[in-house]
């Protein structure tokens, strides 16, 4: 059964870029699409953008296009999300989240902890 | 973009009770509604796609309904184990996503 592992907490400086990966294990990643979604502690989700890894296709959420970067490398079954001249506001929790397609996102990493300070 | 509202904010409930948890869409969104249980210092787990259908392993006590811009996610039974937060997720326009702001249950 795929499970999805996230890399480990990340603490930061502003205008700093952050690279957090996301690892299947027990699937192919090339099967589906993944999103990436950002929980501020205490606060809601937020979907940030997705990738089809077996075209490259991505897609971002219109407000946050400017400073987020998606990748995939199917040889390690690996998806990654860059984080680019971050900033206090960025300190949030980032989940990886497996897309099946206008069904939802039916298995999720465990989160990684982004913290920006100076 | 399209705006998900959750209603209430917090619900305080007892164990058995039932729970009826509401999301409303800014425009119609069809049935391409999914509801998701956040229990305390984990990550999301997928309850309900489609507006009504169960996700594998979730057990029946929880039940979605509706379509177009009205939605509720109703459990039954309340077990201790249910204390959450529950956001509700169109995927209307997908690949973009937008979620609610989410609805606390109190057990």
């Amino acid at each position: 059964q795929m499970q999805l592992v996230q890399s480990g907490a990340e603490v930061t400086k502003p205008g700093s870029s952050v690279k957090v990966s996301c690892t299947t294990s027990g699937g192919t990643l090339s099967a589906y699409s993944f999103a990436w979604v950002r929980q501020v502690p205490g606060q809601g989700l937020e979907y940030l953008g997705g990738i089809i890894p077996i075209s490259g296709a991505t897609d971002f959420a219109p407000r946050i296009s400017a400073s987020v970067a998606i990748t995939a490398d199917i040889s390690t079954n690996t998806v990654y999300l860059h984080l680019i001249n971050v900033a206090s506001a960025d300190t949030a929790i980032y989940y990886c989240a497996r897309d099946r397609t206008e069904t939802g996102y039916d298995l999720w990493g465990q989160g990684t902890m982004v913290t920006v300070s100076s | 973009e399209i705006v998900m509202t959750q209603s209430p904010a917090t619900l305080s409930v007892s164990p058995g009770d039932r729970a009826t948890l509401s999301c409303r869409a800014s425009q119609s969104v069809g049935d391409d509604l999914a509801w998701y249980q956040q229990r305390p210092g984990q990550a999301p787990r997928l309850l309900i796609f489609e507006a009504s259908t169960r996700a594998t392993g979730i057990p029946p006590r929880f039940g979605g309904s509706g379509s177009g811009t009205d939605f509720s996610l109703t459990i039954s039974s309340l077990q201790s184990e249910d204390l959450a937060i529950y956001f509700c997720q169109q995927y209307k326009t997908w690949p973009s996503s937008s979620f609610g702001q989410g609805s606390k249950l109190d057990i």
